[in-house]
């Protein structure tokens, strides 16, 4: 199993630009989630989804999208990039949303 | 959601064991506390988690007051690889269907001295 795997890695975009972050788990889990990480900062849940074809907006969901349309995949698009969402992306899945989750590696993302 | 308070940084000794502590004093009988750790920029690694009784894993012990209004995580014998930042967390629920998220706060970070 690959477990959680995020790309791209690294990314870097201009103000007003549009990229979609990608996750995707081969454990057949249920619930994915994607956190955005600041310096000096918690992980702050953007997105979720407790299956396919389901998805709800967590605390700072403003200026990003999600879609399930797998189990497998959980795409996070950003519409159209600020500097304000500059941060560490991390995807996580779970079995069942009360159960404990595996994050990804991060996707470092620089707007300027 | 019940909110927690860690200390921001701890020092622990290699090979000593390391005791995290953190306080839920307004935590919910229903909600449980879990510890996650996160190593350098790596993404969040979970350790444990438990409602009211003590737990025990590979990794570490858990132990919750009677009052359930504080916990510490020990990590037994630390060794260097255990420098990390140390997140407790109470999960709540959003809805009938037992959705929830996880509110991480700015934990602990726990350096581990040679």
């Amino acid at each position: 199993n690959a477990g959680v795997t995020q790309t791209p890695k690294f990314q870097v975009l201009k103000t007003g630009q549009s990229m979609t972050l990608q996750c995707a788990q081969d454990m057949n889990h249920e619930y994915m989630s994607w956190y955005r990480q600041d310096p000096g900062m918690g992980l702050r849940l953007i997105h979720y989804s407790v299956g396919a074809g389901i998805t709800d907006q967590g605390e700072v969901p403003n200026g990003y999208n999600v879609s399930r349309s797998t189990t497998e995949d959980f795409p996070l698009r950003l519409l159209s990039a600020a500097p304000s969402q500059t941060s560490v992306y991390f995807c996580a899945s779970s079995p069942y949303s009360n159960q404990p989750q595996h994050f990804g590696d991060g996707t470092r993302l620089s707007i300027l | 959601d019940a909110k927690t308070t860690q200390p921001p940084s701890m020092d622990c000794a290699e090979g000593r064991a390391a005791n995290l502590p953190c306080n839920h004093s307004t935590i919910s009988g229903n909600e449980y506390v879990y510890w996650y750790r996160q190593i350098h920029s790596q993404g969040p690694q979970y350790i444990i988690h438990g409602l009211k009784n003590n737990e025990t894993n590979e990794m570490a012990s858990l132990i919750i007051t009677e009052d359930r209004k504080s916990s510490t995580l020990i990590l037994p014998h630390a060794t260097l690889r255990d420098t990390a930042v140390y997140y407790c967390i109470v999960r709540a629920a959003l809805s009938n269907f037992g959705n929830e998220k996880l509110t991480f706060g700015t934990g602990t970070r726990l350096t581990i001295i040679p």
